[in-house]
This record gives C-alpha cells, structure tokens and sequence, in this order.
C-alpha cells in the first residue's frame, strides 16, 4: 500500500532562516506526490507536485521538493523562512483510482511556526 | 472566484440529526471527491465520482454516509442519524480528465455533533 511518513509533527524556525519539512513515502512503483499547504481556516493549497520529471521540483511561494528515489523522501524546503509560511503542510501521495481517478493519501501533516 | 465551493462552511447539529452538505467543483472538472479530516490528522478518502457514476468509496463512508452527484455537476453528502464521532472538516476536491492527478480542494465544512 502507497502511503507517506512526516517525520516531524512541528518544526520551527526563525524568519529569514531556511525551511526542511521532512517526508518519506511508501511505494511499489514511481509514485506522484505532492505538497500541499493549509491556513488556519482556508482550503488546502498546492505547493508543488512530483509526477515522473524533474527531481527537482520547484512550487509556489519559493518552496521546492527533491525527489530522491534512492532515499524514498520528498523533502520539502525553503531558502528564508517568511512569517506568512506559518501553517499546516501536508506531504501527499497519489493512488490511482477505477476510470482514471485518484486517490489522495495524506500524511499527518507539519505544523511550521516562524518566529521573529 | 472560480474555485472549488462548500456550503455550509459551518454546521452545528444535535446527535441523530441528518446533516447535508454541497460541493460545487471547478466548472470543467468532472472528477469529485470527498474527505474527512479530524483535528490533527490529515485528510482521508471517502468516495469519488467520475461525472454522475460514483466510483469508488472507503470503508469510512458508514452506511449512514450518502453521497451523490446527479447531473455530473454539484455533489450533495448526507449524514444520517449523526453521531458525535462524526464531528470533523468534509473538504470536497475536484479534478480534470488528463494525466495530471492535481486535485483542487474547497474551502471545507465544518461539523460539530452535540
């Protein structure tokens, strides 16, 4: 079965500082993952997907992801933590569904605080 | 805003009330989904629909869950005779026929079962 491990449930960092959210993922085959994001009381946003090309996967907001097969993660960083980069990150792996759909499975997720 | 929609976003309900919720996807994606997400875990599966056919759904969705999608546009997801353990974010997700997998979520409701 696909699934993803967070290794840290809270990291924090100091503004102006570098980001590492640490996944690994569970796969038989060359899975599609995905980053997403979520503000307190907003939607879940999408940071940056893997889906087979670059390794190097760079999203939105400054953020990207390595895919390392070798090493099954797909960590996700950033250069300089920003104040507004304080939320919930989930680390998501894709199953494929009947008729072409697909099923998301998500970690339990990062809470990132950023102090001043 | 040509988003993913929900309504309610929030839902106050007295255990073994019937609850309903709405999702309208992005206008042109014909795949929607369903989660659940309780306080600090991540969003789990419930079920799927590829136009009006629902295909797939997890073991989560009880018999008291119902989902449907009759004209293969907005999704209505009922909870009968709700039990506080029921009480959780329904997000609603949508996505586009192709190979990309991205799937674009709603805002959520929230429901709170006394």
């Amino acid at each position: 079965a696909q699934s993803v491990t967070q290794l840290d449930s809270h990291v924090s960092v100091s503004e102006g500082t570098p980001v590492l959210l640490r996944c690994n993922y569970s796969s038989s085959y060359s899975p599609s993952l995905f980053w997403y994001v979520q503000h307190p009381n907003k939607g879940l946003q999408l940071l940056l997907k893997y889906t087979s090309a670059a390794t190097l996967v760079k999203g939105i907001n400054g953020f990207e992801a390595e895919f390392k097969k070798s090493e099954t993660s797909f960590h996700l960083t950033k250069p300089s933590a920003h104040m507004s980069d304080a939320a919930e990150y989930f680390c998501v792996v894709s199953l494929g569904l009947t008729g072409g759909g697909n099923k998301l499975t998500f970690g339990t997720g990062t809470q990132l605080k950023v102090e001043l | 805003d040509t988003g993913v929609s929900q309504d309610p976003r929030h839902k106050i309900t007295k255990r073994g009330q019937n609850v309903t919720f709405r999702c309208d996807p992005i206008s042109e994606h014909n795949r929607l989904y369903w989660y659940r997400q309780t306080l600090g875990q991540g969003p789990e599966f419930l079920t799927y629909f590829q136009n009006e056919a629902q295909l797939e759904k997890s073991r989560l969705l009880s018999d008291r869950f119902s989902a449907e999608r009759p004209k293969g546009s907005f999704s209505t997801l009922e909870i009968q005779r709700t039990e506080q353990g029921d009480s959780a974010m329904y997000l609603c997700a949508s996505r586009e026929t192709g190979f990309d997998e991205t799937q674009y979520f709603g805002p959520g409701t929230r429901l709170l079962v006394l």
